[in-house]
């Protein structure tokens, strides 16, 4: 039970370019998101999905793209990277969306630096 | 929108008790969580509140008080490895209804001196 994954853990990439931040879980959760956290700052909500083929738009989603084809996977994809995109991302899922019970599960990040 | 504030910092003594506090607004508000990140790692949870009321786990308590839009997290019997940030986290039903989306707090970062 390897929990939440992410890859890659470090990335550089220029303005301009392109790339997809990969997450999987083993868990079965349906509930999935991506965050980002900025030095000093909490985590915000970039998008999340409540499960395979469903998404929607969190707190900052302009600049990402999400799908989720399956129930394992969550990738994030940068369609032009930014300066303001450099970061470090987060994916989590939820095992369960009762109202009396939450515990959310964080993969490792990915530090992502855009030049 | 959502909004959350907790202290952006706190001190406290090895062997003594703190108690970070969390003030919310929102609405369709389904639960209150918490979690500690120490520097260079990753958020892992500690509690959640869906209820009015306290809960225990260990050295760790949460509470919540929905008609308050209020919570806390208290810590006791403090140990160096503390040191970490806290944040609270609020669960919620978003305004197209169905979904429920999670908004973070910024933050608090506690210090745990001998």
């Amino acid at each position: 039970n390897a929990g939440v994954t992410q890859t890659p853990k470090f990335q550089v990439l220029k303005t301009g370019q392109s790339m997809t931040l990969q997450c999987a879980q083993d868990m079965n959760h349906e509930y999935m998101s991506w965050y980002r956290q900025d030095p000093g700052m909490g985590l915000r909500l970039i998008h999340y999905s409540v499960g395979a083929g469903i998404t929607d738009q969190g707190e900052v989603p302009n600049g990402y793209n999400v799908s989720r084809s399956t129930t394992e996977d969550f990738p994030l994809r940068l369609l032009s990277a930014a300066p303001s995109q450099t970061s470090v991302y987060f994916c989590a899922s939820t095992d369960g969306t009762s109202e009396y019970q939450e515990t959310q599960y964080f993969g490792p990040g990915t530090r992502l630096l855009v030049l | 929108g959502q909004s959350l504030e907790q202290p952006s910092e706190v001190t406290a003594v090895e062997g003594a008790i703190v108690q970070i506090n969390c003030t919310y607004q929102t609405s369709g508000f389904y639960g209150l969580s918490w979690y500690q990140q120490h520097d260079g790692g990753a958020p892992t949870f500690l509690s959640y509140n869906g209820l009015d009321g306290l809960e225990e786990t260990g050295r760790f308590s949460s509470f919540l008080s929905r008609s308050d839009s209020y919570g806390y997290l208290l810590l006791q019997e403090l140990q160096m490895k503390d040191s970490a940030s806290y944040f609270c986290a609020v669960r919620a039903l978003t305004h197209s209804g169905g979904y429920q989306k999670v908004t973070f707090g910024t933050g608090t970062k506690l210090q745990v001196i001998p």
